[in-house]
């Protein structure tokens, strides 16, 4: 059973405050993991990708894998408002020449001004 | 403009009933799915097509058939519906296989909510 696990919150910061996300995951054999936002009523939209171990940062996201842990995360410095959504970590897992994602529940994240 | 669009945005029906959701997508990707979002959030991929072949099938009831005319269409047909499948259905698409330790970025429609009475 492939599974991801996350928090489902919520989660409240005050605005400029760093939110931590955080996710792990069952199958070893899964390569690549995202963190999609969903707004309320919104669809997924991708923030981040990370297939390798140690950080990656894009602007104020930074997500992090720990392959050995099974353990990703997702940091965003200076929260905004904006950033008040529901945040989906997935686990990529390939098979029979394709892959599917296989999400969390999801963190909700308040971003509290 | 849409990259994934999906039709109709809301649905409401009576239990029993049959009904199809279309999806187009205009980013010539070669893979296209279809998930389920329900009242808690929890999103559970159920379908998904490429070159117009079935290659992953949950284990979804048969009353939900996926259909697709071209690489650019996927349509869900569902038969006989239940209460239990009121959701928010999402259309996605993505280039190609997962290749090695490649990422391949999904991108989702706006959704279809589907409420049954």
């Amino acid at each position: 059973q492939k599974e991801v696990e996350q928090n489902s919150g919520p989660l409240s910061v005050p605005e400029g405050a760093i939110a931590s996300l955080n996710c792990t995951y069952s199958d070893r054999g899964s390569q690549s993991f995202f963190w999609y936002r969903q707004y309320s009523g919104k669809s997924p939209e991708l923030i981040m990708s990370i297939y390798s171990n140690g950080d990656k940062e894009d602007g104020r996201f930074t997500a992090q894998l720990n392959k050995a842990s099974q353990y990703v995360s997702l940091l965003i410095r200076d929260s905004q408002p904006s950033d008040s959504a529901t945040y989906l970590c997935a686990g990529a897992y390939s098979g029979a020449g394709s892959y599917q994602l296989t999400f969390g529940k999801g963190t909700k994240l308040s971003v509290i001004p | 403009d849409t990259a994934v669009s999906q039709t109709p945005k809301y649905l409401v029906t009576q239990m029993g009933n049959d009904k199809s959701i279309k999806c187009e997508q205009n980013l010539g990707h070669d893979t296209m799915y279809w998930y389920k979002q329900d009242s808690k959030k929890f999103l559970k991929i159920m379908f998904s097509y490429n070159n117009k072949e079935l290659i992953i099938n949950e284990t979804v009831p048969n009353r939900f058939s996926p259909k697709s005319p071209d690489k650019a269409h996927l349509n869900l047909h569902i038969n006989s519906l239940e209460l239990g499948d009121s959701a928010v259905y999402f259309c996605a698409s993505s280039q190609d296989y997962f290749q090695g330790a490649s990422t391949d970025t999904q991108y989702f429609g706006p959704g279809t909510r589907l409420t049954v009475l």
